[in-house]
């Protein structure tokens, strides 16, 4: 199974100020059609996950502009510009490359 | 608007049987790959099943393999997971995610006697 490494776990951040998580895979996300899929979610408390970035780098509509998503390979990483108080939460890189889909451990994120 | 809606979570006996279905509306189910993902209590999300869009292709988390069984029915926009000799460590939060885009609002399985 691809094991999937976040670091770091917590992260206090105070508003306004950015935020940098990052994602390691133990093999390569890279598809046989050329596409990386690597994706990260956010779950608020008591909520559902939701989608932020897909294939690596691409932001879902509706999802602010703050969070931007870079990487290949292996090495991922998902920056938010800007942290506000909406922001709390855990964050989770998953592949779905290879089966069985994987995901991080989770970057509690909350604010100082 | 787009509607991710789950039902089916209960609370079973050790080696007891549920059936999870998953609705959706607002956007075209059939395009996708759907998932079931778990959270334990207090835990990270897990990956148990997943259907490609034909129906054709199915894979499963080694631990659920020959006791959890996912469908989907496109004309009825549902998805699907029969859930059969449940264990205490399948006890979790179960969520039906469509291309992990959209999920729903997750439903609690609880095996315990």
């Amino acid at each position: 199974d691809v094991v999937m490494t976040q670091s770091p776990l917590s992260l206090p951040v105070t508003l306004g100020q950015p935020a940098s998580i990052s994602c390691r895979s133990s093999q390569s996300l890279v598809s046989s059609n050329g596409n990386t899929y690597l994706t990260w979610l956010q779950q608020r408390p008591g909520q559902s996950p939701r989608r932020l970035i897909y294939e690596a780098s691409n932001r879902d509509s509706g999802v602010p502009d703050r969070f931007s998503g870079s990487g290949s390979g292996t090495d991922f990483t998902l920056e938010i510009s800007r942290v506000e108080a909406e922001d709390v939460g855990i964050y989770y890189c998953m592949q779905d490359t290879h089966w069985p889909w994987t995901f991080g451990q989770g970057t509690r994120l909350e604010i100082k | 608007e787009v509607q991710v809606v789950e039902s089916g979570g209960d609370l079973v006996q050790p080696g007891g049987s549920l059936r999870l279905s998953c609705s959706v509306s607002g956007f075209t189910f059939s395009n996708y790959w759907v998932s079931w993902v778990r959270q334990a209590p207090g835990q990270g999300l897990e990956c148990v099943a997943t259907i490609n869009p034909d129906g054709n292709v199915k894979f499963y988390m080694p631990s659920v393999m020959g006791r959890f069984t996912i469908s989907r029915d496109d004309a009825k926009n549902s998805l699907y997971l029969q859930v059969d000799s449940l264990r205490a460590e399948d006890t979790a939060v179960y969520y039906c995610a469509v291309d992990f885009r959209y999920w729903d609002q997750g439903a609690l399985v609880t095996v315990s006697s």
